[in-house]
């Protein structure tokens, strides 16, 4: 069935380093989108990405979205202790069906 | 602010007992949706809703069961408890098309004993 997979599970970085995020699926997706989940707290919904290739900037975080539209990364530059959570993509199939990735938890040392 | 509620942040049952789960949002969204998340294995579809009175199950409902009597309102009902259904529940709504994304309530941590 469809997946959505997500590398890594863990990162740990120094404040001030570079983290990605990349997620992959088994079939095109018709768009993606990302979550931010605090520590003890709840997914926050972040950027969706429709187009093939598209690339959104928030701030320090770049969000991409593959040619083939089955895969996707998120970037984020200069890491601060804010950044701190488990980051989540979530792809959509062409059945209108989201499927969450399990998530790459960042922790970063200030 | 638009907001998902959800009933109870952290509810102790014991096994066998009938769970209810509350979940209300006030963004007239017309999806509503049930997850688990467990360590390791991120976040797991139980039971959606597209609209009043409507149901689907997702990828894990057995042991669940789900009721949408009111637009606002989706609520998840663990028939007989169990012990692995211990895990932290987070309802969802969005827009019928998703393009804003879901917003998540804070979440319930059941502990079923």
């Amino acid at each position: 069935g469809q997946q959505v997979m997500q590398i890594p599970q863990y990162q740990h970085v120094q404040e001030g380093e570079d983290f990605t995020t990349y997620c992959n699926s088994s079939t095109t997706l018709s768009n993606i989108q990302w979550y931010k989940q605090r520590p003890g707290g709840h997914p926050v919904f972040l950027i969706q990405l429709v187009k093939s290739g598209e690339v959104k900037k928030q701030k320090r975080l770049t969000f991409q979205f593959g040619e083939a539209k089955k895969n996707s990364s998120l970037h984020i530059t200069a890491t601060q202790t804010t950044d701190v959570g488990t980051y989540f993509c979530a792809g959509r199939d062409n059945f209108n069906k989201f499927y969450f990735g399990s998530g790459t938890k960042l922790n970063v040392k200030p | 602010d638009v907001k998902v509620t959800q009933s109870s942040r952290y509810l102790v049952k014991r096994t066998g007992e009938k769970v209810f789960l509350e979940c209300v949002q006030d963004m007239d969204h017309e999806n509503m949706f049930w997850y688990r998340q467990d360590p390791g294995l991120g976040l797991r579809l139980i039971y959606f809703s597209y609209d009043v009175k409507m149901k689907e199950k997702g990828d894990i409902p057995e042991g669940y069961s789900v009721s949408r009597e009111k637009k606002e309102r989706f609520s998840l009902i663990l028939e007989s408890a169990s012990t692995n259904q211990t895990s932290m529940y987070l309802c969802a709504s969005s827009l019928l098309e998703g393009a804003y994304g879901y917003t998540f309530g804070s979440g319930t941590r059941l502990t079923v004993v």
